[in-house]
């Protein structure tokens, strides 16, 4: 079976620093693009940046540049999202999501997402 | 950045009724127009891609149309486990960018 598992929910204060992963199986994880995608509470979808696990080439969305770190390690199919100093306003839910070049570029399998909650 | 403007952000409808969603982009993305459902708590699922091609596994009742900038998503008859919030997303340019997402409601 195709997937991407991610890591648990965590609970964060300000000015902390956290990363959390994404697992792919099933498929070559080095082929495909892996999205991580932000969704704040109550809100719609919005996608960070890109990575391809194959050689770590990234592409981020101009607004995240800068405020994460997108990066994976491909001898054990894992993609990360980090951040160095967290703040309230990184409370959301996120996922990944692979890329597929076979559906016209659209995120065709999701993980879970991973909560993110951070407060003083 | 590619803006996509979804229409309604919501509405209200009931099992049977034919509903119709429409995302329009701030230019021409040809066809590269993909379409997701989210079920509250869950995951987005891959509905359509491509503006009119149905991923496996998705129940025929859901279609896809359009090309350039606009494009509409049409569920013929709603089942109960359709009511969900969807969001078309433009896979023509870097940034990909997703609508605002349409919240369908129970009548």
């Amino acid at each position: 079976e195709v997937q991407l598992v991610q890591s648990g929910a965590e609970v964060k204060k300000p000015g902390e620093s956290l990363k959390i992963s994404c697992k792919g199986s099933g498929y070559s994880f080095t082929s495909d693009w892996i999205g991580w995608v932000r969704q704040m509470p109550g809100k719609g979808l919005e996608l960070m940046g890109i990575i391809y696990p194959g050689d770590s080439d990234t592409i981020y969305r101009p607004s995240f540049q800068g405020q994460v770190t997108i990066s994976a390690d491909k001898s054990i199919n894992t993609a990360y999202l980090q951040w160095s100093s967290l703040k309230a306003s990184d409370t959301a839910m996120y996922y990944c999501a692979r890329r597929n070049g076979y559906v016209a570029d659209a995120f065709d399998i999701w993980g879970q997402g991973t909560m993110v909650t951070v407060s003083s | 950045d590619i803006q996509m403007t979804q229409s309604p952000s919501s509405l209200s409808a009931s099992v049977g009724d034919r509903v119709t969603i429409t995302c329009r982009a701030s230019q021409s993305i040809s066809n590269f127009l993909n379409w997701y459902q989210q079920k509250p708590g869950k995951a987005p699922k891959l509905l359509i891609y491509a503006a009119s091609n149905l991923q496996s596994g998705v129940p025929s009742r859901f279609s896809g149309s359009g090309s350039g900038t606009d494009f509409t998503l049409s569920i013929s008859s709603l089942q109960p486990e359709d009511f969900a919030a969807y969001y078309c997303q433009q896979s023509y340019t870097t940034p990909r960018t997703f609508g605002q997402g349409t919240k369908v409601e129970i009548k």
